[in-house]
């Protein structure tokens, strides 16, 4: 069974500061990382793709890849109550259907 | 910018009655994908369909579900027989290609049974 990892927080951080998400994943032959935000009661919404170990910055947010250690995260900078979600790490998996496997996700609580 | 669109965004159905839940995927895309969300619970992976055909499928996508394609804009979920257990949001995706290519989820539809 592949498996995706998350602590499900929540996970609180004051606005302005730095929120950390972690994820870590089962499946070696994964090639694709995705972060999606998910408000109560909606869909999955995309933040960020990672493909390639290291580091991709857009905007606020930075996703890091360590493929050999099975590891994604996720840096929010400048925290906002409006970022205040659940985000949902997932794991493109080997397999000829493009399925993804999601973690439980992590909620985030951005305090005022 | 272009989404994905689902209805109905609600259904209310009696055990043992068949749903159908339809999604219209964004234009250019080939590739579709149901998943489901268990309230409370993770995002599940039911089916993926390319080229008319079902290219995987999960262990909780049996022979009570289906899909379908019935033409150029529609992508359908049918629900043959409802079970209580059967309550969840149902999600649709569509990405433009396959390998690394991003998933676009739908607003969902909240799927309850009674």
């Amino acid at each position: 069974q592949k498996e995706v990892e998350q602590n499900s927080g929540p996970l609180s951080v004051p606005e302005g500061a730095i929120a950390s998400l972690n994820c870590t994943y089962s499946d070696r032959g994964s090639q694709s990382f995705f972060w999606y935000r998910q408000y109560s009661g909606k869909s999955p919404e995309l933040i960020m793709s990672i493909y390639s170990n290291g580091d991709k910055e857009d905007g606020r947010f930075t996703a890091q890849l360590n493929k050999a250690s099975q590891y994604v995260s996720l840096l929010i900078r400048d925290s906002q109550p409006s970022d205040s979600a659940t985000y949902l790490c997932a794991v493109h998996n080997t397999g000829g259907g493009n399925k993804l496997t999601f973690g439980t996700g992590t909620q985030l609580k951005v305090e005022l | 910018e272009p989404e994905v669109t689902q209805t109905p965004s609600h259904q209310v159905t009696q055990m043992g009655q068949e749903v159908i839940l339809r999604c219209v995927p964004i234009s250019n895309h080939l590739y579709f994908y149901w998943y489901r969300q268990i309230l409370g619970q993770k995002v599940e992976f039911l089916v993926s369909f390319y080229n008319n055909e079902i290219s995987e499928k999960s262990e909780i996508f049996d022979d009570q579900f289906s899909v379908e394609r019935p033409d150029g804009s529609n992508f359908t979920l049918k629900i043959r027989s409802t079970k209580l257990e059967d309550s969840a949001m149902y999600f649709c995706a569509s990405s433009e290609a396959l390998g690394t290519d991003t998933q676009y989820f739908g607003p969902g539809t909240r799927l309850t049974v009674l």
